[in-house]
């Protein structure tokens, strides 16, 4: 397996645009998370899926994050409009199970980037 | 609530000496807990974890973590680093909510091995 791919890998944008990133993850994984990693604020869960349901958005910033799961294989992270304190990296994990035990694998990130 | 604390954002230690990552946990209930290493521009990868079995755990590249109760402590462990172990290493609990479970990560700790 190819491993969680996350797309684009750097992102570049301005204040006040819409970002989407995409995540597929492994096929099979029932659980998909995405994740922030900031300097100041560490890796902050933003929002998870089991079975393309959200379980979990407590994390998710505020109204400006929308997180979509449509089928099994795709996941989007949709930041509108957005802010130059969005900076940061942004992963997509899957599970095959579920998390309380069960491990994690992680895709390579997305560096975002609002000027 | 679960959380995990990392004593030490940065550690530095020479080539082939030990490798001490300490890892203290917080859980109201038998805690399940992971250690994650993230190489420089790249995704989270499990290193081990606990899931109440033996409480030596062993893990991929020589490391290993001992879960102890009356210490809360899980800390990470390696006889001898070697140059390819530099990287940041995260310390994780699994927490509940709901029916469901996911992960609490630390701050991090970044090591650094000298040759």
């Amino acid at each position: 397996d190819a491993g969680v791919i996350q797309s684009p890998r750097h992102e570049v944008t301005e204040m006040g645009q819409e970002v989407t990133l995409r995540c597929k993850p492994i096929s099979g994984h029932d659980y998909l998370f995405w994740y922030r990693q900031t300097m100041m604020r560490g890796l902050e869960l933003l929002i998870y899926f089991n079975n393309n349901v959200p379980i979990d958005d407590s994390g998710m910033p505020e109204d400006r994050f929308s997180a979509k799961m449509p089928n099994a294989s795709f996941s989007t992270l949709k930041i509108q409009p957005s802010e130059p304190r969005d900076s940061a990296v942004y992963f997509c994990a899957s599970s095959p199970i579920g998390a309380r035990t069960d491990t994690q694998y992680f895709g390579p990130g997305t560096r975002l980037t609002v000027l | 609530a679960q959380s995990v604390t990392q004593l030490g954002s940065h550690v530095s230690v020479s080539e082939g000496a030990l490798v001490l990552l300490r890892c203290n946990y917080s859980s109201s209930v038998p805690p399940y807990l992971f250690w994650y290493v993230q190489y420089p521009n790249q995704g989270l990868q499990l290193l081990l974890k606990y899931t109440s079995a033996a409480t030596l755990v062993k893990g991929i590249n020589g490391f290993e973590a001992e879960f102890k109760k009356s210490e809360t402590s899980f800390h990470l462990t390696k006889p001898s680093a070697h140059m390819s172990d530099a990287a940041e290493y995260f310390c994780a609990v699994s927490v509940i909510r709901g029916s469901q479970g996911n992960l609490i990560f630390g701050k991090g700790t970044k090591l650094s091995v000298k040759p």
